[in-house]
């Protein structure tokens, strides 16, 4: 257990409306990332964070920003949701710079 | 940019039996790290082995073990004496060796759903 929650589990938003998800670590690491999972497309980065305050773009960043004000906690916002973010979104922590990456269990949201 | 491929979207294989999922990377890096994920219906994403590029030998994990074959950019899981419990999505990925920037990411392919049949 990598000691990785993510909230909510499960999620229905209307389009338009601002939508965060949480990502909370209890082991302190570093590196915490944002990815989102789509048939056929597998898991795609949308940001990723290396410590406080600092954070970085994925591939698919258009559409959402990430706060990370402490260590524990990475936050992914939603400005305007629409549809095309419906998805399952996982985040991911790193122990360290050779080490594999580690789940949480994932978010599905839906935006109608 | 890496790429990771995994061109077969869907396989079966008969419990017991044995089971090889394809995968293949484009980079031009000459160290990194490949692995295998497994996703089971409960979304939960699971480590099922690693591979050092640097590393001749291929890894193996129990009845779990890969062909890495670097010059080709080719890594497959082989899965012996297949298991009900081994039906799930499987992803491959990749992450550069390098400390900085985007090379901190995985790059996953698109996955492959493994069935086993009883």
């Amino acid at each position: 257990d990598a000691g990785i929650t993510q909230s909510p589990r499960h999620k229905v938003t209307e389009t338009g409306t601002p939508v965060t998800l949480r990502c909370h670590q209890t082991e302190n690491h570093r590196y915490m990332y944002w990815y989102r999972q789509d048939p056929g497309h597998g898991l795609r980065l949308i940001h990723y964070s290396y410590g406080v305050k600092d954070t970085d773009k994925g591939e698919v960043s258009d559409g959402y920003s990430v706060s990370r004000s402490k260590t524990e906690d990475f936050l992914l916002t939603l400005e305007s949701a629409t549809s095309s973010q419906t998805s399952v979104y996982f985040c991911a922590i790193r122990p360290g710079p050779n080490t594999e990456a580690f789940f949480g269990q994932g978010t599905r949201l839906t935006v109608v | 940019a890496q790429t990771v491929t995994q061109s077969q979207p869907e396989m079966s294989v008969q419990e017991a039996e044995t089971v090889t999922l394809s995968c293949t990377y484009d980079t031009s890096e000459s160290d990194y790290y490949l692995f295998w994920y497994k996703q089971p219906p409960s979304r939960q994403m699971i480590l099922v082995i690693r591979q050092e590029a640097y590393k001749q030998q291929n890894a193996t994990e129990n009845r779990f073990s890969v062909n890495f074959q670097k010059a080709a950019k080719s890594f497959s899981l082989k899965i012996s004496d297949s298991q009900l419990g081994d039906a799930a999505m499987y992803f491959c990925a990749y992450r550069s060796s390098l400390l900085s920037g985007s090379a901190r990411q995985l790059t996953f392919g698109s996955g492959t759903q493994l069935t086993v049949l009883p």
